[in-house]
């Protein structure tokens, strides 16, 4: 069974510090990894990765993947309280297809 | 805005009722995905419709079953509700039979009591 595992599952910090997320994965089949963040109901998207060892970068945040070792981070520097939101990771198994395995997520708390 | 609305924003019901939750995709995207996130878990994929037929299915029972519509619309019904089926329900659409990234609505919370 395909399966993504998040952690920390919660996580307070103040404003400033940087945060590391684990996302760890075991799939069938690899397409893709993609970062969401979820501060009411949507999530938004944040970062798609298929390849290992690019990073990719927006403002703030980033993140990579690891396909050997089945893993990802996301990385936000300078935190802010208006970063403070559950942040999930899926993997699409499916070529083609994006039907989605998320993992548990993890609950971020930025404290001014 | 991801231009992916969901109707309604919360709903009621009682156990053994049925329900039709909605969902307008954002246009030209020909792909709507379901997922039903439970409270402290992440999105748990329920089906996928492309072209109005179903293309794949998650691990829910038959008294889940969907729709899509011409206009890319779609609807989750689920019949015979149970206590567990409480939980924000969020449909995703994409372009291009789900190759390109979903984008997600606001979601449904429905309340089983």
């Amino acid at each position: 069974e395909d399966k993504v595992v998040q952690s920390p599952l919660s996580l307070v910090v103040h404003e400033g510090d940087t945060v590391t997320l684990n996302c760890s994965y075991e799939v069938t089949n690899f397409r893709s990894l993609l970062w969401y963040k979820q501060e009411k109901k949507a999530p938004t998207f944040l970062f798609m990765l298929t390849s290992s060892g690019i990073e990719k970068k927006s403002g703030r945040l980033s993140s990579i993947l690891d396909k050997k070792e089945l893993f990802s981070i996301l990385n936000i520097t300078a935190t802010q309280t208006g970063d403070s939101a559950i942040y999930l990771c899926a993997v699409d198994p499916v070529r083609g297809a994006q039907k989605l395995v998320f993992g548990q997520g993890t609950r971020l708390t930025i404290n001014p | 805005e991801t231009g992916v609305t969901q109707s309604p924003t919360h709903l009621i019901k009682t156990r053994g009722q049925q329900v039709t939750l909605r969902c307008s995709s954002q246009s030209g995207h020909n792909t709507v995905s379901w997922y039903q996130q439970a409270l402290g878990q992440g999105p748990q994929f329920i089906f996928q419709y492309y072209r109005e037929e179903e293309n794949g299915r998650g691990n829910f029972p038959p008294r889940f079953s969907g729709l899509q519509f011409p206009n890319y619309s779609s609807e989750l019904n689920v019949n015979a509700l149970e206590l567990d089926d409480s939980a924000l329900y969020l449909c995703a659409s994409t372009s291009s039979g789900g190759t390109d990234t979903q984008y997600f609505g606001p979601g449904t919370r429905l309340t089983v009591l």
